[in-house]
């Protein structure tokens, strides 16, 4: 079955601390795995995005870590900020569609407390 | 600036009614996507199109409608027989690619979003 089990659903996290997002999936021919971010009434926008070759990608203060053999991927956020303070997805091709048609995994809304 | 302009922000529908949703890019994107978003439920794919004239259904297709009849525009519309219309609706575009996946060549840009409300 084609998901993207995402959490938590929320979290709420100190200036400073590390925020950590969790993605399980199931499908194991997904070969690209983005992560969006969405600032309230606003679209998402890709923040960073892993293929599963590699086991870590780092991008300024966020990095994903990648484990093919327990099929899962997360999001870390160091040194979180107020203004990090967002929903955040991930995703995964859709098994056979067109490369821009993804799943998403139902959201982790993020609260950075100053 | 390139980018994915999507009209009304804001709209209000009475039951019975149909509406559409505008979708414009100026990316030169092949593939244009409609998606829903409730609370809690994540981002739901309505409908696709890779090409011109030619559209696919998505995982929630029912009670919508699309057309493609330009590559820069994808309209959506809202159909009365969507019995819980009322959500966020956002309109995505990317380039097409088939066979090896080019990172961040198939990166799905989103508009800003049209917010429906049934009355």
């Amino acid at each position: 079955q084609q998901q993207v089990k995402q959490s938590p659903q929320s979290l709420i996290v100190q200036k400073g601390g590390i925020s950590i997002i969790n993605c399980a999936y199931e499908n194991t021919a997904f070969d690209y795995f983005p992560w969006y971010q969405q600032f309230p009434g606003k679209g998402p926008a890709l923040l960073i995005a892993i293929r599963p070759d590699v086991s870590e990608k780092k991008e300024g203060r966020f990095t994903i870590s990648f484990n093919k053999s327990a099929k899962q991927f997360s999001l870390h956020i160091m040194d979180s900020q107020p203004g990090d303070s967002a929903t955040y997805f991930c995703a995964a091709p859709r098994d056979g569609g067109s490369q821009g048609n993804l799943i998403f995994g139902k959201g982790t809304k993020l609260s950075v407390k100053p | 600036d390139g980018g994915i302009t999507q009209s009304p922000k804001y709209l209000f529908r009475k039951e019975g009614q149909n509406v559409t949703l505008s979708c414009e890019q100026n990316l030169n994107h092949d593939a244009m996507y409609w998606y829903r978003q409730d609370p809690g439920q994540g981002l739901r794919l309505i409908y696709y199109s890779q090409i011109v004239n030619d559209f696919q259904k998505g995982d929630i297709a029912e009670g919508y409608s699309v057309s493609r009849e330009k590559k820069e525009s994808f309209p959506l519309t809202v159909t009365s027989a969507q019995k819980n219309p009322t959500a966020f609706y956002l309109c995505a575009s990317s380039i097409e690619r088939t066979g090896t996946v080019l990172s961040g060549a198939n990166v799905l840009t989103f508009g800003a979003g049209s917010r429906l409300t049934v009355l």
